[in-house]
């Protein structure tokens, strides 16, 4: 059963250019979060998504900042005209279910993005 | 969102038990308590989670304090491959899915 697939791992952009992660669930996994991982801090969340549905974006900066997980196809952060702030290790995990019960996420190898 | 202290470093031995500890004494009756693990350069791995009563998987145990206000992951037998930063995590109510990872313990095990 593969895991949570990533990709790319490694992303380098320069100033101003858009940047677009990519996560695929596991298998049967419905549910989507992403994290960031600042230098030498801890990881932060920042979005919830499910099919078609963003849940909760609490943690998503106000501005240049998306996040989408359609029908068909892996969830997408797509992050326009990033600065070097935007430097940071990404993760994506899945879940299987919610239901107001806490639940086990799976954590993919992250994409480290480097804005030049 | 309540917080958890946890040691920066400890060391252990391979084959020994590991006892990691985690204070988190604002937590609220409806907090659950996650244990995650990061190895350098990878995703975090789930760990354990528990709510009020002590748990037991094939990874670890979780023993949760009566009160609640601290709890211990116990590593039984620990290996090389153990080694890593180890998050306790309280996650509230109605949003258990936002984990806020703090600083964690970095686990150091001997061979």
């Amino acid at each position: 059963n593969a895991g949570v697939m990533q990709n790319p791992r490694h992303l380098v952009r320069r100033r101003g250019q858009e940047a677009r992660l990519r996560c695929s669930p596991m298998k049967g996994h419905s549910h989507v979060y992403w994290y960031r991982q600042l230098p030498e801090e801890g990881l932060k969340f920042m979005v919830y998504l499910q099919k078609e549905n963003i849940i909760d974006e609490s943690g998503m900066p106000k501005e240049r900042f998306s996040a989408e997980f359609p029908k068909e196809g892996p969830s997408i952060l797509r992050i326009q005209q990033v600065v070097r702030g935007d430097s940071a290790a990404y993760f994506c995990a899945s879940s299987l279910s919610v239901a107001g019960i806490s639940y086990e996420q799976y954590f993919g190898p992250g994409t480290r993005l480097t804005v030049t | 969102d309540a917080k958890t202290t946890q040691p920066n470093s400890m060391e252990s031995n391979e084959e020994e038990p590991v006892h990691l500890p985690c204070n988190h004494s604002t937590i609220s009756g409806t907090d659950y308590i996650h244990w995650y693990r990061q190895l350098p350069s990878q995703g975090p791995e789930y760990v354990i989670h528990g709510l009020t009563s002590n748990v037991n998987n094939r990874m670890a145990s979780l023993a949760i304090a009566e009160d609640r206000k601290s709890s211990t992951l116990i590593l039984h037998r620990a290996t090389l491959r153990d080694a890593a930063v180890y998050y306790c995590i309280l996650s509230s109510g109605g949003s258990n899915y936002k984990l806020t990872f703090g600083k964690g313990t970095l686990l150091t095990v001997n061979p």
